[in-house]
């Protein structure tokens, strides 16, 4: 089972609403990664977890924060985004940081 | 220089042709380097993983490397339709095990 699912699917919140971003694998992984996607542009790496600590953070603003409750489940929590941070946010998780990653479906952000 | 380099495209060939995606990497340390499949609206899909020189074979698939040029590509035989999507070049950064990708080049199959 290659799976990591996401949730929601789609989000739209305003700009001065709290929501979180839910991921989870059960493929015994533990290296976990958020990536933000927009139109066109490549994922771009936000933050990484190995085993269960973050690892990389890639100076992404404090509206962002990432969480790791366990070995299978990551969460983004989101507080006054912007409307320029409406993306695709993509989960991803690989066995270990050098070994490939599998991505969720992501979920579709909107920021009004 | 970008750290992953691609063609844009769009890559267009008929079908049943080869096609064939080209990246090269600027960092000498990268260790894994991947390819994944994105379709229009979903979220990347990892197809094939090379890490050392040579070629690697899966299906209608095959990823070549050549460290000493820093250049991988992926060939895709007798294509399809189904194959149209955007293909991302990713190269494991080996100084800081960050996996970094290119812009992606888009493939479009015509029947």
């Amino acid at each position: 089972d290659t799976e990591v699912t996401q949730t929601p699917k789609h989000l739209v919140m305003g700009m001065t609403n709290k929501k979180s971003l839910k991921c989870e694998q059960h493929m015994g992984h533990r290296a976990m990664y958020w990536y933000k996607q927009k139109a066109k542009k490549p994922p771009e790496l936000m933050f990484v977890y190995s085993y269960e600590k973050l690892s990389i953070n890639e100076s992404v603003p404090s509206r962002f924060s990432p969480e790791c409750p366990n070995s299978s489940l990551l969460n983004l929590h989101l507080h006054a985004l912007q409307p320029e941070d409406s993306a695709l946010y993509l989960c991803a998780s690989s066995q270990d940081m050098v070994t490939s990653g599998y991505f969720g479906p992501g979920t579709r952000l909107t920021v009004t | 220089q970008k750290e992953v380099e691609q063609n844009s495209g769009p890559l267009s060939v008929p079908e049943g042709a080869i096609a064939s995606l080209n990246c090269t990497y600027s960092d000498r340390v990268s260790q894994s380097f991947f390819w994944y499949r994105q379709y229009s609206g979903k979220s990347p899909e990892l197809i094939m993983s090379i890490y050392s020189n040579g070629d690697k074979e899966d299906g209608r698939f095959t990823a070549q490397l050549n460290k000493a040029s820093q250049y991988v590509s992926l060939l895709i035989r007798d294509s399809q339709p189904s194959d149209s999507a955007t293909y991302l070049c990713a190269v494991n950064r080996g100084a800081t095990n960050k996996l970094i990708f290119g812009t992606g080049t888009l493939l479009a199959v015509q029947p």
